[in-house]
C-alpha cells in the first residue's frame, strides 16, 4: 500500500530564510509525487509534480523539490520565504500520469513565517 | 474558465441523518474525485467518478456514495451520519484522456455532525 509521511507537523521560519519541508513516501512502483499548498478556507493548489526524468523539479511561487529514490524522499525547498508562503503544505503520492485523482496525501506541515 | 465550485460551504447535521454535497467540475474536465479532510489531517481519497461511474474507491464504507451527471458535475451522499464524519469534504476535477491533467480543487464543504 502507498503511504506518505511528513515528519514535521509545524515549522517556523523567518521571512527571507530558506525552507525545506520533508516528505517520505512508500510506493510499490515508480512513484508519481506531488506537493500541494492549502491556505485557510481554501482548497489545495498544486505547487509541483514529479513523474520521471530530472530529479530536481521546479514549481510555482519559487518552490522546487528533489526526488531521491534511495531515500524514498521528495523534499520541498524554497531559497527565500515570503510572508505570503504561510500555509499548510501537503505531499502526495500515486494517482498516475493520467489519473492524479487517486492520490494518497500526508498529514501536512503547517508553515509559519516570522517577520 | 470556471473553476471547481462546491455547495454548500458549511453544513450542520445531526447524527443518523443523511447529507448531499455538490460539486461542479471545471470546464473541460470529465473526472471528479472526492476527498475527506479531517481536522489536522491530510485529504483522504473517498472515490472518483468518470463517465458517470465509480472509478476507484478508498477505504470508506458503502454509506458513502456518489453520482456523476452528464455535465460532469457530481454529488457525494453520506447516509447514517456519524460524529467522525465531521470534516472538510473536497472535490477535485481533472481530465482523463491519455494526457496528464492536474487536480483542480474546490474550496470544500465543511460538514459538522452533532
Amino acid at each position: 500500500a502507498q503511504s506518505v509521511t511528513q515528519p514535521d507537523i509545524h515549522i517556523t521560519v523567518s521571512e527571507g530564510a530558506s525552507l525545506e519541508l520533508r516528505c517520505n513516501y512508500s510506493y510499490g512502483a515508480t512513484p508519481y509525487l506531488f506537493w500541494y499548498v492549502q491556505s485557510p478556507g481554501q482548497g489545495l493548489q498544486l505547487l509541483l509534480k514529479y513523474f520521471s526524468g530530472d530529479t530536481l523539479v521546479q514549481g510555482i511561487k519559487g518552490f522546487e523539490a528533489e526526488f531521491k529514490r534511495s531515500q524514498s524522499s521528495f523534499n520541498l525547498r524554497k531559497p527565500s520565504v515570503h510572508w505570503s508562503d504561510a500555509a499548510e503544505y501537503f505531499c502526495a503520492v500515486g494517482g498516475g500520469f493520467t489519473n492524479a485523482g487517486k492520490s494518497t496525501f500526508g498529514d501536512g506541515t503547517t508553515l509559519t513565517v516570522k517577520p | 474558465e470556471t473553476g471547481v465550485t462546491q455547495s454548500p460551504t458549511h453544513l450542520i447535521k445531526t447524527r443518523g441523518q443523511q447529507v448531499t454535497l455538490r460539486c461542479s467540475s471545471q470546464s473541460g474536465h470529465n473526472t471528479v474525485s472526492w476527498y475527506q479532510q479531517a481536522l489536522g489531517q491530510g485529504p483522504q481519497f473517498i472515490f472518483q467518478y468518470y463517465r458517470e461511474e465509480e472509478n476507484g474507491r478508498g477505504n470508506f464504507p458503502p454509506r458513502f456514495s456518489g453520482l456523476q451527471f452528464p455535465n460532469y458535475s457530481s454529488e457525494l451522499n453520506v447516509n447514517a451520519l456519524e460524529l467522525d464524519d465531521s470534516a472538510l469534504y473536497l472535490c477535485a476535477s481533472s481530465f482523463t484522456g491519455g494526457r496528464y491533467s492536474p487536480l483542480h480543487f474546490g474550496n470544500g464543504t465543511r460538514l459538522t455532525v452533532t
